[in-house]
Parts: C-alpha cells; sequence; structure tokens
C-alpha cells in the first residue's frame, strides 16, 4: 500500500509563503492524481487542488491566485506553495493520493502563520 | 461551490444502538458522495464512496444510502472504536466539498 508523508515548516510568519512537499513510497508517483487537503484547528476539511503526475493541476477558487501545486516524477514527490499567508491558513495539510475521493492519506503535518 | 450539510451537529448514542447521520447537498452530486471517520490526531478515513460502496475492510455495519442531495450514513450496532466525528464529501464539482461533520459521542 502506498505511503505519504508531508514535510516542511512547522511555522510561516504572515504574509510569507507556505511549502509542503509530500514523499510518495511503495509505489509510483506515475498514473495517479495527487492532492492537497487541510483542516483548521478544530474545524472542517477543505480541498486545496490536485495535480495529475503529468503535471496538470487544478486548484480551489477560493486559493488558486496564492496556490500551486507541482510533481517531481524522478523524486516521487508532489508539492504545496501557498503565497501571502495569513493566520487563517493555520491547518493541518495532508497530502493525499487521488482527486475525487481518496483512502491513502499522509499522517498531516501542522503548519501554524504567526509572527 | 456545492455547500454541505450534516445533521445532528452531534449525536449521543449507547454501545450496541444505531446511528444515523444525515448529509445534504446544495444541489444534486448524483451518487458522488463520501463518508470518512475522523479520530483526534488521526486523518480521516474513507468508509463509503459512490454514496453506497464501501471502501476495503470497512465492516459491514457501516452503510450508505442515497442520491442526489439527500444522503444517509447507519451505523448499525456501535462498537467503542466507532466514536468519532464523520465527514460528508462530494466530488460531483469542483471544488470537491466536505461537510461540516457529525460526531457520534458516548450518550
Amino acid at each position: 500500500q502506498v505511503q505519504l508523508q508531508e514535510s516542511g515548516p512547522g511555522l510561516v510568519k504572515p504574509s510569507e509563503t507556505l511549502s509542503l512537499t509530500c514523499t510518495v513510497s511503495g509505489g509510483s508517483i506515475r498514473s495517479y492524481y495527487w492532492s492537497w487537503i487541510r483542516q483548521p484547528p478544530g474545524k472542517g476539511l477543505e480541498w486545496i487542488g490536485y495535480v495529475y503526475y503529468s503535471g496538470t493541476t487544478n486548484y480551489n477558487p477560493s486559493l488558486k491566485s496564492r496556490v500551486t501545486i507541482s510533481v517531481d516524477t524522478s523524486k516521487n514527490q508532489f508539492s504545496l506553495t501557498l503565497t501571502s499567508v495569513t493566520a487563517a491558513d493555520t491547518a493541518v495539510y495532508y497530502c493525499a493520493r487521488d482527486a475525487a475521493y481518496t483512502n491513502d492519506w499522509g499522517q498531516g503535518t501542522l503548519v501554524t502563520v504567526s509572527s | 461551490e456545492i455547500v454541505m450539510t450534516e445533521s445532528p451537529a452531534t449525536l449521543s448514542v449507547s454501545p450496541g444502538e444505531r446511528a444515523t447521520l444525515s448529509c445534504r447537498a446544495s444541489q444534486s452530486v448524483s451518487s458522488n458522495l463520501a463518508w470518512y471517520q475522523q479520530k483526534p490526531g488521526q486523518a480521516p478515513r474513507l468508509l463509503i464512496y459512490g454514496a453506497s460502496t464501501r471502501a476495503t475492510g470497512i465492516p459491514v455495519r457501516f452503510s450508505g444510502s442515497g442520491s442526489g442531495t439527500e444522503f444517509t450514513l447507519t451505523i448499525s450496532s456501535l462498537q467503542s472504536e466507532d466514536f468519532a466525528v464523520y465527514y460528508c464529501q462530494q466530488y460531483n464539482k469542483w471544488p470537491f466539498t466536505f461537510g461540516p461533520g457529525t460526531k457520534v459521542e458516548i450518550k
């Protein structure tokens, strides 16, 4: 079964850029869609966007102007970049396989936006 | 975007009893509806997709029904490990959206 692991800074300053990477193991990143989903503390889930292994992307319109999701097939990784962050971007960020519904999630990483 | 609502917000149930959770979509999502279970500190776990198909390894006590805008998740006999938050999610139209969740707690 594929395993996913998020990595990146746990603290980001307001107005700066949040960058996370998801490393996929136990399977190839090729031939699947790969997603980022977030959950503010104590709140519900928000689908940020997804990328196909070929590089095709789709972003949530609420974040589209600030989000980039990319894939590196040579490293079996995909990444999330979110610019101009505010406290509202504080959340647990999950990477996941597939777009639509997903049964393969990373453990999640808490990113706090604070000065 | 499609807004998902869930009811009740909290459901108090005794072990062994039946739990019925409801999910409503602001417009038709056909059968493109999934249910997840989430426990504290864990990622969500897929229970149901296609409104009624159990995911791999999900016990038969979990069942889903509905189509269009009205959906139900039923847990036939609650076990101790079933106390958690449950989310519905539509994947009929982008952006995919989740409901706010129903917390199933011990009565």
